[in-house]
């Protein structure tokens, strides 16, 4: 049972245009939701997160929206750069889950042509 | 940089043959974990850690133990390597400082059993 999904395997955007990643979960008791980029060949690197008593979290040029009503969270890069190509993973934590446990989707792969 | 190091980083084993990665980190972080990055999987848990000798399972943790004797080392065996096993071995830890849920990851160890 998957509780935290990333439907699109992959996207392409072009340089400068936005991206937009998607993520649904089916646990209602997640309360903090994350989001990390990865590289080949290199561990996951933390980007954002938003806790569920927001509904947008903003760093930069990667701005995390959640709508906990339709347990969808996604992630908008503006404007999107070649250096942005990598796969982000979606994860989610519930305040029961032991020693902060994260539950990841599969990831997209994002490619950002230039 | 979560500061942590990981050893080996690659390795090429046998099947039946035990293995055992090392997560070694030097900040004092209480909480530690190891998961696995496989195409279409996403990042699963193997075992966790919250303490020296206080560990616990996660959701992939059929054919591998962990030991924690001192909070700066967290080991995962491989009791008797099978394919299955082949993937990319990630350590991540909790930083004692707040920071949410966020855990932060290691380089990995790509491990493939041959």
């Amino acid at each position: 049972d998957q509780q935290v999904k990333q439907n699109s395997p992959s996207l392409s955007v072009q340089e400068g245009r936005i991206s937009i990643l998607n993520c649904d979960y089916t646990n209602s008791m997640f309360d903090y939701f994350l989001w990390y980029k990865k590289y080949p060949a290199e561990g996951p690197t933390f980007l954002i997160s938003i806790s569920s008593i927001k509904d947008k979290n903003e760093d930069g040029r990667f701005t995390v929206f959640l709508n906990k009503s339709a347990k969808h969270l996604s992630l908008h890069i503006v404007p999107s750069q070649p250096g942005d190509s990598a796969v982000y993973f979606c994860a989610a934590s519930s305040p029961g889950a032991g020693s902060y446990q994260l539950t990841f989707g599969k990831g997209t792969k994002l490619s950002v042509i230039p | 940089d979560a500061g942590i190091t990981q050893s080996p980083r690659h390795k090429v084993t046998e099947t039946g043959t035990p293995v055992t990665l090392r997560c070694h980190q030097t900040e004092n972080h209480r909480y530690m974990y190891w998961y696995r990055q496989d195409p279409g999987h996403g990042l699963r848990l193997i075992h966790y850690s919250y303490g020296v000798k206080d560990t616990d399972k996660g959701e992939v943790s059929d054919g591998y133990s962990v030991s924690r004797s001192k909070t700066e080392d967290f080991l995962l065996t491989l009791e008797s390597a099978t394919s299955s096993q082949t993937s990319v071995y990630f350590c991540a830890i909790r930083p004692q400082v707040y920071s949410g849920n966020t855990i932060y990851f290691g380089e990995g160890s790509w491990l493939t059993v041959v």
